[in-house]
């Protein structure tokens, strides 16, 4: 067990609703990043949060957005839900050192998102 | 940008036996990291194994090694005495050198049952 929490476990929305995704790092970790992974494939960088800026942004449209907060958990919220947008959503934190690397993201159990 | 590939979409190996997982990537950056990370059905997703690029010699952790190919751009792993429990979903990654730890490209992955 890696220490990284993520709520709910498992969501079911209507095509065109909102969702909030939630995520509690590790403990003394500042930096929280989000991935989609459709069903069968590889994990896609959504964006990466940094001391509660964001650090960086993948390919996906501007519905998709996130907040850190002071205690470094992390929320990722989607708009207008389509579809396509029915996957599992891991989060991961992590602790870049002197040595960036040297710091090992731990990943959360994810939550799966069905859009309907 | 840099792309991972997983040729093999499923891998099956008797207990005890040797297995390897092939993984090619494709990148213009001198500096950067790959890792094998395991996602059992739990969905969490484990890190097994990582490689500096700078590093000639193949990363071991326990049973599990790595035959790195910098010049082909190939980064197979090897699992020595396969278990039940390495039963999972591979995925190799690729982290940029300067990038923050969390923003890794991963591959589509590889499904390995290992059989009693």
């Amino acid at each position: 067990e890696t220490g990284v929490t993520q709520s709910p476990t498992h969501l079911i929305k209507t095509r065109g609703q909102q969702v909030t995704l939630r995520c509690s790092s590790q403990s003394g970790h500042n930096t929280v990043s989000w991935y989609q992974q459709a069903l069968g494939q590889g994990p896609q960088f959504i964006f990466q949060y940094y001391r509660e800026e964001e650090n960086g942004r993948g390919n996906f449209p501007p519905r998709f957005s996130g907040l850190q907060f002071p205690n470094y958990s992390s929320e990722l919220n989607v708009n207008a839900l389509e579809l396509d947008d029915s996957a599992l959503y891991l989060c991961a934190s992590s602790r870049p050192g002197q040595r960036r690397w040297d710091t090992e993201a731990f990943f959360g159990q994810g939550t799966r998102l069905t859009v309907v | 940008a840099q792309t991972v590939t997983q040729s093999q979409p499923e891998m099956s190996v008797q207990e005890a036996e040797t297995v390897t997982l092939s993984c090619t990537y494709d990148t213009s950056e001198s500096n950067y990291y790959l890792f094998w990370y395991k996602q059992p059905p739990s969905r969490q997703m484990i890190l097994v194994i990582r490689q500096e690029a700078y590093k000639q010699q193949n990363a071991t952790e326990n049973r599990f090694s790595v035959n790195f190919q910098k010049a082909a751009k190939s980064f197979s792993l090897k699992i020595s005495d396969s278990q039940l429990g390495d039963t999972a979903m591979y995925f190799c990654a690729f982290l940029a050198g300067g990038t923050s730890y969390g923003k890794l490209t991963f591959g589509q992955g590889t499904i390995l049952t290992v059989h009693p």
